[in-house]
């Protein structure tokens, strides 16, 4: 079956270091995103791209980098700019119905 | 500016009692309407959507959804809620040639046996 897949599912950051979330999809939609979620707090878009090799800031961009090198792949990088990264964080893809396929999401928790 | 608008941050119903969530929008062109839904820990997954047509909408999980253009509104229904119906539901609006969806603040549902 096709989807998206986030992996981990936890990652632990210490202070100063950069990770990278991983998403991969099947789907072979052209258009992905990265939203960061807080508790009690809705989705708030870090980044998306539309193409392969093309990607646009989105709400929360800083302390975060992206790429976009391959249609199936968008990895997100937390990096040590990013002061407050623990968070929930969610990659989905838009289909032709512009409605959004969802991974299972990757918690990040600043150690 | 487009937004949209779930009124209610938490609802409280009894197991078997009837559910509706408010999604209200502002858009400028007639709007594709979404409904996610997301279990603690979890991706948002779809409940249903509406692009054009009937104005009710049948969904997953015994889930529907009427659009009122009038009202502006988008709000799902179920007749008789169960424990495992207990989420935070996501209303969304999207538009022809838009690339982004625009995602409501969300509503955690509780349910009580």
């Amino acid at each position: 079956d096709g989807g998206i897949t986030q992996s981990p599912k936890y990652l632990f950051r210490k202070e100063g270091q950069n990770v990278t979330l991983s998403c991969e999809q099947n789907l072979n939609h052209d258009a992905m995103y990265w939203y960061r979620q807080d508790p009690g707090q809705g989705l708030r878009l870090i980044y998306y791209s539309q193409i392969v090799n093309d990607f646009q800031k989105g709400d929360i961009a800083e302390g975060y980098s992206v790429s976009r090198e391959k249609k199936e792949s968008f990895p997100l990088t937390v990096t040590s700019a990013q002061k407050n990264p623990t968070a929930f964080y969610l990659c989905a893809s838009m289909g032709s119905d512009y409605g959004y396929t969802f991974g299972s999401g990757t918690r990040l928790t600043v150690v | 500016a487009q937004s949209v608008t779930q009124p209610d941050i938490h609802i409280t119903v009894s197991e078997g009692a009837s559910l509706e969530l408010r999604c209200n929008y502002s858009y400028g062109a007639t709007p594709y309407l979404f409904w996610y839904v997301q279990s603690p820990g979890q991706g948002l997954q779809l409940l249903l959507k509406y692009f054009s047509g009937d104005t009710l909408v049948q969904g997953i999980k015994g889930f529907e959804a009427e659009f009122k253009r009038s009202q502006s509104s988008f709000n799902l229904r179920k007749p008789s809620v169960h424990w495992s119906d207990a989420a935070e539901y996501f209303c969304a609006v999207g538009r022809n040639g838009y690339n982004k969806l625009i995602f409501g603040a969300g509503t955690r549902l509780a349910v009580h046996p």
